[in-house]
């Protein structure tokens, strides 16, 4: 079983339609939660940490079930410019710090 | 502003030579990265570095090698460069004090031919 795991969709919504994105992880220990943004030949870029429960951000919540070790992403009111790769990242403790393993994400295509 | 650079943005080279990809930030984090990215694969780590003079070996560091002479660099090295490491590199960090979150760097387009 993989890390970190994600559907990989593409998931093809409507604009103004609500999307969710599920990513597992194996790891118990696991203390931090994030999702990142990523567009076509650049840079994944931050879009939430999720270190309790859960945490929203305008049309963005993300949610943290630790009993079934799963994160989750949701979209609200998706708009054109939603359009991306979306990855999950977990952080464990190693060593002397910390690293994160990374999904290999969920594309989106909001179209009109 | 505080920013994370890479260099060179694109870079072609042949079989068997060396390549350093430079990863330079300007925010004063302790912790460095370097990921490759490939199709399928996603982000997986090479190595990594949790401050001066601190190097560890990722998932995937056969063929690379890193050095951390201070604290805003972090260049990655291929000693022999092959085709199989065709590939987008990025350079990430974190500050490593509490706070886990990773900022990345722009990414190199490394083609070995």
């Amino acid at each position: 079983r993989k890390e970190v795991e994600q559907d990989p969709g593409p998931f093809n919504v409507p604009e103004g339609a609500t999307v969710a994105f599920n990513c597992t992880y194996s790891n118990s220990a696991s203390q931090s939660f994030f999702w990142y943004r990523q567009d076509c030949r650049k840079e994944p870029k931050l879009l939430m940490s999720v270190y309790s429960s859960g945490n929203e951000d305008g049309r963005f919540t993300a949610q943290l079930n630790r009993a079934s070790q799963y994160i989750s992403l949701l979209i609200r009111d998706s708009k054109l410019s939603d359009s991306a790769t979306y990855l999950c990242a977990v952080n464990f403790r190693t060593g002397g710090g910390n690293k994160l393993t990374f999904g290999t994400g969920t594309q989106l295509k909001v179209e009109l | 502003d505080a920013e994370i650079t890479q260099s060179p943005r694109h870079k072609i080279t042949e079989t068997g030579r060396q390549v350093t990809l430079a990863c330079h930030q300007t925010w004063n984090h302790n912790n460095m990265f370097w990921y490759r990215q490939d199709l399928g694969h996603g982000l997986r780590l090479i190595h990594y570095s949790y401050g001066v003079q601190d190097t560890n070996k990722g998932e995937v560091s056969d063929g690379y090698s890193v050095s951390r002479s201070n604290t805003e660099d972090l260049p990655l090295t291929l000693e022999s460069a092959a085709s199989s490491q065709t590939s987008v590199y990025f350079c990430a960090s974190s500050s490593g004090q509490g706070s886990y979150e990773q900022y990345f760097g722009p990414g190199t387009r490394l083609t070995v031919t």
